[in-house]
């Protein structure tokens, strides 16, 4: 069974770091392009990073570009996602996803239950 | 940027009876088209892709159609399980992936 289990979420001041991490199980981690994927308190989804399955070529949001930082370890089978500079409007629950192959234009069919992120002073 | 509109905000629907959620790509996306479901307190789940495919284990009151910039999707019969947000995403233009806003279904 695919799992992906988000952890690191929590409460942070505006200007500070946190990093996310998934642990992926079920399939071939290395196999597959991985994203993040947000939703901001009482609004919709938001694709905010990915990285594709060798690890090679990310993807960034506008509004997270310069500030956020997805990276991936084979070995562990873990996603990451390290942000910086973290701002109120950066709340929202995150959520790990697998995308269906190892391309970029794609679905995503798995997701993990969501990790929320707060930042507020 | 594909903008994704999805409509009604929210829909009113008795439980056994039929579900029409819409969806409208700002340019053509050919069928790539996906629809998720989401409940509170569980992960996002894939619906369908490819405008008309059901994912693994989505039960067949679930169907999608359409394609270019018109999508629909239907659930023929609801049931209390599927009192949810839908989404829908394009695949088709990257960067970015975009979804759509939103359509609550709600019990009526």
């Amino acid at each position: 069974e695919v799992q992906l289990v988000e952890s690191g979420g929590g409460l942070v001041q505006p200007g500070g770091s946190l990093r996310l991490s998934c642990s992926a199980s079920g399939f071939t981690f290395s196999g597959y392009t991985m994203q993040w994927v947000r939703q901001a308190p009482g609004k919709g989804l938001e694709y905010v990073a990915a990285i594709s399955s060798n690890g090679g070529f990310t993807y960034y949001a506008d509004s997270v570009k310069g500030r956020f930082t997805i990276s991936r370890d084979t070995s562990k089978t873990t996603l990451f996602l390290l942000m910086s500079s973290l701002r109120p409007e950066d709340t929202a629950f995150y959520y790990c996803v697998k995308g269906r192959t190892s391309g970029w234009y794609i679905p995503f069919d798995c997701w993990g239950e969501g990790t929320l992120v707060t930042v507020s002073s | 940027e594909v903008v994704m509109t999805q409509s009604p905000a929210t829909l009113s629907v008795s439980q056994g009876e039929r579900a029409t959620l819409s969806c409208r790509a700002s340019q053509g996306v050919s069928s790539d088209l996906a629809w998720y479901q989401l409940k509170p307190g569980q992960p996002p789940r894939l619906l369908i892709y490819g405008a008309s495919i059901r994912a693994t284990g989505i039960p067949a009151r679930f169907s999608g159609s359409g394609s270019g910039t018109e999508f629909t999707l239907t659930i023929s019969s609801l049931q209390s399980e599927d009192f949810a947000v839908y989404y829908c995403q394009q695949y088709n233009n990257w960067p970015p992936l975009t979804f759509g806003g939103g359509t609550k279904v709600e019990i009526k």
